[in-house]
């Protein structure tokens, strides 16, 4: 059970580049999440999923546009990248652990710097 | 969103109880107070979370006020391996999570 997987890692863009980011979960989570973390912050919601097929925004979405084709995958891409997209990115799924506690897992997390 | 309101950072001693604090004046009847937790360089992890009444389990305790107005997550040994940032959070069931900036917890050895 490998939980929340991030694709990269790391990333180094220059202005105007696209990317995509890839979290995959196996926890069979209906929910999954796209958050940002910039320096001596605390995380912000990009877009969220509450199921297959399904996308909404949360707080900050300008510049990101996500897909969630299959349950257990969440992508985000960047169509032009601008410096003020370095950050670190995080994915997440939420839903029921074996104590039947509501509860959201994380990745490991994408470092993305644009140039 | 109902909102929270943590210290910025706090100390500890290793091996001593760590009591961080967590203020939540405008909470409504049906808001769980979370605690998530993140190591440096890592996502965050879940702590513990309740609703009324105090809660244990192997991380941390949770001590929640007679009319929740605050709460407290409580570390009963600090290690070095808990010194990270603690995010208190209230949510409603299928409500997204708000992240503030939480509590910086150093733990002096």
């Amino acid at each position: 059970n490998a939980g929340v997987t991030q694709t990269p890692k790391f990333r180094v863009l220059k202005t105007g580049q696209s990317m995509t980011l890839l979290c995959a979960q196996d926890m069979n989570h209906e929910y999954m999440y796209w958050y940002r973390q910039d320096p001596g912050m605390g995380l912000r919601l990009i877009h969220y999923s509450v199921g297959e097929g399904t996308t909404a925004k949360g707080e900050v979405p300008d510049g990101y546009n996500v897909s969630r084709l299959k349950k257990q995958n969440f992508l985000l891409g960047l169509e032009s990248a601008a410096p003020s997209q370095t950050s670190v990115y995080f994915c997440a799924s939420r839903g029921l652990d074996s104590g039947a506690r509501e509860t959201q897992y994380f990745g490991p997390g994408t470092r993305l710097l644009v140039l | 969103d109902a909102k929270t309101t943590q210290p910025n950072s706090m100390e500890s001693n290793e091996e001593e109880p760590v009591h961080l604090p967590c203020n939540h004046s405008t909470i409504s009847g049906t808001d769980y107070i979370h605690w998530y937790r993140q190591l440096p360089s890592q996502g965050p992890e879940y702590v513990i979370h309740g609703l009324t009444s105090n809660v244990n389990n192997r991380m941390a305790s949770l001590a929640i006020a007679e009319d929740r107005k605050s709460s407290t997550l409580i570390l009963h040994r600090a290690t070095l391996r808990d010194a990270a940032v603690y995010y208190c959070i209230l949510n409603n069931y299928g409500q997204n999570f708000v992240f503030g900036p939480g509590t910086r917890l150093s733990v002096l050895p």
